[in-house]
């Protein structure tokens, strides 16, 4: 079974703090993707990465940066969190873009207060 | 024009009906159609996939993709309370995304 570990599933950080959220899969994946889930706007997509040290911006990457020095890992980092960045964040994993299931880690409860 | 749109809900159907969720999108370059389930609290799993026009079935669930039309639905057969979730439909474009719906609701009365 593919395996998508979230590094935590509840997290409690300060406006201004730098955040890391970790991500990792088992299953050799190509493709590692970043969203976040709020009530009434979905999943949207913040970051995906088809290689490694290769990043794509998704549909609102702004506050975000992602890092993907390893094949198995990939990180989503505020740069200085927001109260508008507390979320559901879930990384997903995909063997390829087009055609292949993506599987999801478990999500993290970000809160920033 | 959003890229995807599922039509809005809360949808409750009574148990053994059918129900029937669908989906636009507006990208012509989209090749790869999927529906997943996402529980209260859970992260979404896939349940179906589609990459050509017309129906695919696996079990009680068929998914249906016009291409021309630019829609993809998910039908539920004898629908059972344990199908109540969201469903979220998601597609990747031309350009590699793979992007989400907002999801629908979907309750089942017992």
């Amino acid at each position: 079974d593919v395996k998508v570990t979230q590094s935590s599933r509840y997290l409690v950080k300060r406006t201004g703090e730098k955040v890391f959220l970790e991500c990792v899969q088992d299953m050799d994946h190509e493709n590692m993707f970043w969203y976040r889930q709020d009530p009434g706007l979905g999943l949207r997509l913040i970051y995906f990465s088809y290689d490694v040290k290769m990043k794509e911006k998704g549909d609102i990457p702004e506050g975000y940066s992602v890092s993907r020095e390893k094949k198995e890992r990939f990180s989503l980092i505020l740069e200085s969190a927001s109260t508008n960045q507390t979320s559901m964040y879930l990384c997903a994993s995909s063997l390829t873009l087009m055609n292949t299931e993506a599987f999801f880690g478990q999500g993290t409860r970000l809160t920033v207060v | 024009q959003k890229e995807v749109e599922q039509n809005s809900g809360p949808l409750s159907v009574p148990e053994g009906a059918i129900a029937s969720l669908n989906c636009t999108y507006s990208d012509r370059g989209s090749q790869s159609f999927f529906w997943y389930r996402q529980y209260s609290g859970k992260s979404p799993e896939l349940i179906m996939s589609i990459y050509s026009n017309g129906d695919k079935e696996d079990g009680r669930f068929t998914a249906q993709l016009n291409k021309a039309s630019q829609y993809v639905s998910l039908l539920i057969r004898d629908s059972q309370p344990s199908d109540s979730a969201t469903y979220l439909c998601a597609f990747t474009g031309a350009n590699s995304k793979l992007t989400f719906g907002k999801g629908i609701t979907l309750s089942v009365r017992p």
